[in-house]
Order: C-alpha cells, then structure tokens, then sequence
C-alpha cells in the first residue's frame, strides 16, 4: 500500500498570507496526485488534479506542483472560506489511498 | 449539473451487512467515468473502498476486498456497496463519487454523505 503523509498536520496562517501544504508519497505516483478542500459537515471537492491542473471552477489562488514522491498545495493570498481540512490523494494501478489531512486554521 | 445522491440504512447491526445505493443524475453511468465509495470515520480521514466501471468491471481496497460488493445497474442510472460481517470500526460517512482516467483518477463529484452506524 502507497502510504501519503501530510505536513504538517495543522498550519495557522493569517489571511491575506500564504499557505504551503505538503505531501509525501511512499513510493513514486507519477503525477496521479490530486488535493482537496473538506469543511465541516460537506463532502470533499476537488481542487487539483494531475499534481498540478486546476479542477473547473477552483480559484487560480491555489495551485499544486510536485511528481514522484513529493507534493505541495499552495493557497497564494488566504481567504476566510479557505479555512478548512486539505486532503491529498494519489492513483496507482488501482490502489487509491488518502493522506491523513492538514488541518488550516486562522492564525 | 452532475448529482450524485447515497440512500440506505442509518443504523446496521454488528456481523449484518451494510447495503448503500447512489442515484446518480444529470450523467448517464453508461456513458463511462469510474464510480465509487470513500469513507470518513467521524473525525477521521477519507479511505477509498472501491470503484466500479460502467461495464462493471470492479477495484477493491486490498483491506477491504473480502468483504466488499460493489455492482451497478445502467438501467436505474445507480450503483450500489454491500459490506458484510460488519463492526464498530465501519461506522462512517460513506460518500460517492465519480472519477476519471482523464482526471487521473480523481473524484470530481462526490454526493452529500450518509452516516451509517454499527451498533446493536
């Protein structure tokens, strides 16, 4: 099993300021690394896919980088609904796993 | 509008199996993408279950994979999981979602969540 390790686990940054979350990959996933936004009570959605591509509607503000083993979500100017629990999650040859989640706090 | 909408038992006895269905709408399921079934124990992280393509073909979580079903009918535009000989430790929000190849894999739309608990 591909274990995906988040850092850190909660990141309080002021809004207007970046945020820089990470994740790590046991073993290479290629690009097949995606990122999510859960808030309290909602399903999961979408923010990047392929490491790196946007999903429809998401804010250019954030953005994703990274191939291999190591991965970051960057929030480029915080705003008050990007509070939330960021989830990473990659595909390899049918074995889908999540990371355990940063949570983002206001500072 | 692609929705997606899971339905079934709240409260399932321990060793009894879990049964849930998504009706998906705005989508025809035998158009293609993937379709599948996430998990998140109450202040927990998400865990993938399985996936099924609209041809039925089915992929597992390893940890799972004994204990699982999932399977879809085009004809009602829904697929469905089964999870037997359940416990405590399978109380959950259990989502699902669509995915794509195209999306490497990634879940694009997911339904609202249903809770199922494991309790006698």
């Amino acid at each position: 099993e591909i274990v995906m390790t988040q850092s850190p686990a909660t990141l309080s940054v002021s809004p207007g300021e970046r945020a820089t979350l990470s994740c790590r990959a046991s073993q290479s996933v290629s690009s097949n690394l995606a990122w999510y936004q859960q808030k309290p009570g909602q399903a999961p959605r979408l923010l990047i896919y392929g490491a790196s591509t946007r999903a429809t509607g998401i804010p250019a503000r954030f953005s994703g980088s990274g191939s291999g083993t190591e991965f970051t979500l960057t929030i480029s100017s915080l705003q008050s609904e990007d509070f939330a629990v960021y989830y990473c999650q990659q595909y390899n040859n049918w074995q889908i796993t999540f990371g355990q989640g940063t949570r983002l706090e206001i500072k | 509008q692609v929705q997606l909408q899971e339905s079934g038992p709240g409260l399932v006895k321990p060793s009894e199996t879990l049964s849930l269905t998504c009706a998906v709408s705005g989508y025809s399921i035998s158009s293609g993408y993937y379709w599948g079934w996430i998990r998140q124990p109450p202040g927990k992280g998400l865990e993938w279950i399985g996936s099924i393509y609209h041809s039925g073909s089915t992929y597992y979580n390893p940890s799972l994979k004994s204990r699982v079903t999932i399977s879809v009918d085009t004809s009602k535009n829904q697929f469905s999981l089964k999870l037997s000989s359940v416990t405590a430790a399978d109380t959950a929000v259990y989502y699902c979602a669509r995915a794509s190849q195209w999306l490497r894999h990634a879940f694009d739309y997911w339904g609202q969540g249903t809770l199922v608990t494991v309790s006698s």
